[in-house]
């Protein structure tokens, strides 16, 4: 099921560095999220985004900024990564409006920051 | 505020073992509750859900009952099988829309044949 597609898979980059995650859906959802998955974490929300004019902060949007590019596209960017920033990033969408639709998530990059 | 807590893991059985990890959650109002499954190298996925009091949600031999009385979503499957290993992540919803539902930590399920 390739509905969310995340690139890169996979990234080793050094701090510093300016970092883009790309997220595409072809579900035609409005809503889009993205999340850090951390071990023993959970996930933690970063950033979502309601339509192509709305960016909302989660949780830890500290050091991160998004685009809404398109209905279909909603990219994270780490302006100057650092190593506590690696982690497994997901992209997920949902139809929305309401509390009972899950979410739906592509299969995640794995950001190494040395 | 809302949170949630889930039984830590990881939880290792043998196959067609009974299986229950425990959630727990506390949450305003009436929140819709899911667990989502996290198989090796991909992403989450949605397992099963409930909206309402007493609803039983299933999918794939899982269970789990929505108990308002305790606050509460148990996992439950009656034998599990080697295909089931995977990350379990309880998931409350309590705001009126699916901007902010509440992750567990997650539980690392291992069967061994």
């Amino acid at each position: 099921d390739a509905d969310v597609t995340q690139t890169p898979r996979n990234r080793i980059t050094k701090t510093g560095k300016r970092i883009m995650l790309e997220c595409s859906q072809t579900k035609g959802h409005d809503r889009m999220y993205w999340y850090r998955q951390d071990p023993g974490l959970g996930l933690r929300l970063i950033y979502y985004s309601f339509d192509v004019k709305d960016i909302n902060k989660g949780e830890i949007s500290d050091g991160y900024s998004v685009s809404r590019q398109a209905q279909a596209k909603f990219s994270l960017s780490l302006e100057s990564a650092i190593p506590n920033q690696t982690a497994l990033y997901f992209c997920a969408t949902s139809e929305g409006p309401n509390s009972n639709q899950p979410q739906h998530f592509g299969d995640g990059t794995r950001l190494s920051i040395l | 505020g809302n949170s949630v807590t889930q039984m830590e893991g990881p939880v290792t059985l043998s196959e067609e073992a009974f299986l229950t990890i425990n959630c727990t959650y506390t949450a305003t109002g009436y929140p819709s509750l899911f667990w989502y499954v996290q198989y090796p190298g991909e992403g989450l996925q949605l397992l099963l859900k409930a909206t309402k009091a007493d609803d039983k949600g299933s999918n794939k031999g899982f269970e789990a009952t929505y108990r308002k009385e305790t606050t509460s979503f148990h996992l439950e499957k009656g034998s599990v099988q080697v295909s089931d290993s995977a990350v379990y992540f309880c998931a409350p919803n309590p705001y009126s829309s699916a901007s902010k539902i509440i992750f567990g930590s997650g539980t690392r399920l291992s069967i061994r044949p």
